[in-house]
């Protein structure tokens, strides 16, 4: 069975600084990867996908994100954070073909220091 | 990306009533639609499948009765949370599936925020 596992529940960065949010999952063919971001009372954004191909995926906002088949490991980054980044950011697993559903992680919670 | 469409954003309904949540594809004919729930500060847990002119499948622990969902056509899916209260209060997202790129990729809709008082 699919699952996605984000270690962290919460991060706190400054400013211009560098982040990482960490995203491990469980799949038993070629996975498909999504973060997506929430913010308080909204809905979700889709930030970046990884279907097939160059393992270094490029999002929206300045965000990426490298998929690592020998750690099972879909981590996010931005060189350098934004107060408007703070948010719940979501990795999910599978979302495409007839019979897959999407399986998201416990989320992430990104606070950003002034 | 293709467009999913909820409605209500947001509902505040009398405990014991019913409230109905439509999901609309708006611009693609979804046959697969999926409904998630998230309480506040967690993430989304799958409810349920809908499938088009099909009866829904649904996740382990679901109330099937509680949660009732049509799929009546190939851009309407509706879940109606019957007999309402107050631990029915979340925020419900639902999903259509767009196979008409070839990938089946799935497009989330903004969201329905149900408070029950």
């Amino acid at each position: 069975a699919q699952s996605v596992t984000q270690p962290d529940i919460h991060i706190t960065v400054s400013e211009g600084a560098s982040l990482e949010l960490r995203c491990n999952y469980s799949y038993g063919a070629t996975p498909y990867l999504f973060w997506y971001v929430q913010s308080p009372g909204q809905g979700l954004q889709l930030l970046l996908k990884y279907f097939s191909g160059d393992t270094l995926v490029q999002g929206i906002k300045g965000f990426e994100a490298e998929f690592k088949r020998s750690q099972s490991s879909f981590n996010l980054r931005k060189p350098s954070v934004h107060w408007s980044d703070a948010a719940e950011y979501f990795c999910a697993v599978g979302g495409l073909g007839n019979n897959n559903d999407m399986r998201f992680g416990a989320g992430t919670r990104l606070t950003v220091k002034p | 990306g293709a467009v999913v469409s909820q409605h209500p954003s947001w509902v505040i309904c009398k405990s014991g009533t019913s409230v109905k949540i439509e999901c609309r594809s708006l611009d693609f004919q979804a046959t697969t639609m999926f409904w998630y729930r998230q309480f506040p500060k967690q993430s989304l847990m799958l409810m349920a499948t809908s499938n088009e002119g099909s009866k829904a499948t649904y996740e382990q622990g679901v109330e099937k009765d509680k949660f009732l969902i049509n799929h009546a056509s190939l851009t309407l899916s509706t879940l109606t949370v019957t007999s309402a209260h107050p631990e029915d209060s979340s925020f419900y997202i639902c999903s259509a599936r767009d196979t008409s790129s070839g990938k089946g990729e799935l497009f989330f809709g903004e969201g329905s925020r149900l408070t029950v008082l």
